[in-house]
Formats: C-alpha cells, structure tokens, sequence
C-alpha cells in the first residue's frame, strides 16, 4: 500500500521559475513533514505542519496542509541551482516510525 | 562532529561476507532508526529502536539484524551479504514524539559486489 504519494516524480526547471510539488495520501494525516535530500547527504528536516489548512514559510520555499489533512504541497518561489534535490514528505503512522513517500527529484538550471 | 555519524561512508564487500554498518549520535535521543534508500523507491523502513531495551522490525528486515549497544549507539549488519542489499543506508534519531522530525547521518553507501 503507497500510503505517501509524491508528484511530480522528476522536474527540471529554469533558474528563477516557480514551482509546486504535491503529497497526497488516502488516510488522514495527523502531520506531514517535508525534508530536503542533497546528493551525498541524509535528508535534512525542512518543515513540520500539523493543522488541517496551516502554510509556513521558510524564506521562497511555502508549504501548505490541506484542510481536510489528507494532503500537502511546497511551492517554490524563483527557483535557485541550491535548491536543486530531492524533496521527501512523510507522516507518523500510529506510534511506528515516519512513512516517507518516493520523492520528486529537482533540478534547478542556471 | 555531527549530531549522527555513520561509518563507513562507503564500503565494497563480496556476496556472502558478514559487514556491520556503525551509528552513533549526541543528539541524547532515544529513538534510533535504520533506512533503506534505493533509485526510485524511497527510503524503506529496516529496524527501529524506541529505547536501549526496545527492537523491532521494520518492512525490509530479512537479511538484516540490529544491536542497540546504548543509547548513542545502533549499529546494523548484514550476516551474508548479496548483490540486491547494494543501497545506501541511512541512520537517523528522533525525540520522543514524531512532530519533531529526525534527524539522519550522512549515510553509508553499500555496494555487494
């Protein structure tokens, strides 16, 4: 069962474009997270959100809850080369350990 | 030093040989945790460990055991190695209580040659 699914799976966008990638799930959240993976490295914790409709802001990057928890999206304001990765959400499931979802793989040309 | 420190970073064994993959953390947390990361698949649940006293299985843990030797330390191993555990692995560590996210090493890349 894909309890977390990720779209879109790979983009590749110019410097300076914007961009939305989705995670979507059939169940409930009771809080998703979203962790950015450089190459070579561990994923990095980006943003908790827990509130059916909340947004956070972490300077161009903008996550969004959907109200009925069931959802998330992160948009990217005027996309930089730093930003290029791999973008993983993922949620608790019950008292076990978070569930991630496959990833959409960015990449940012200059 | 870093909050998680995995060695080796990178390691070539042969089909059948035993390896041990190390963890260790300052983070002080008492939730260990052992991933999986393959192209295209995410990253797979190995073993967790919610205190020195606790293990459990994840979705991936045949061909693999764990030691919780202490609270900074979770090590994973691979008693006979085979080409299909050629991965990176990652460990990770987390407070009690899943809102504040976890915290991951920078990973072992694992090749079974």
């Amino acid at each position: 069962t894909q309890l977390l699914e990720q779209s879109p799976q790979f983009l590749s966008i110019q410097e300076g474009e914007n961009l939305t990638v989705y995670c979507n799930s059939s169940s409930v959240f009771s809080s998703l997270q979203w962790y950015r993976q450089e190459p070579g490295e561990g994923p990095v914790l980006l943003v908790t959100v827990v509130t059916g409709g909340e947004v956070k802001k972490l300077k161009r990057l903008t996550f969004q809850f959907g109200d009925a928890r069931k959802d998330s999206s992160l948009h990217i304001t005027a996309a930089q080369p730093g930003d290029t990765g791999l973008y993983l959400c993922a949620r608790p499931f019950g008292n076990t350990p978070l569930v991630f979802g496959k990833g959409t793989r960015l990449s940012v040309i200059a | 030093d870093a909050d998680v420190t995995q060695t080796p970073r990178n390691r070539i064994t042969k089909t059948g040989k035993r390896i041990m993959l190390e963890c260790s953390q300052t983070k002080g947390h008492d939730r260990m945790y052992w991933y999986r990361q393959d192209p295209g698949l995410g990253l797979q649940l190995i073993y967790y460990s919610f205190d020195v006293k606790d293990i459990n299985k994840g979705e991936i843990s045949d061909g693999y055991s764990v030691s919780r030797q202490a609270q900074a330390k979770f090590s994973l191993s691979l008693e006979s190695a085979i080409p299909n555990q050629t991965a990176l692995y990652f460990c990770a560590t987390s407070d009690t209580g899943q809102v504040k996210g976890y915290t991951f090493g920078s990973g072992t890349r694992l090749t079974v040659v």
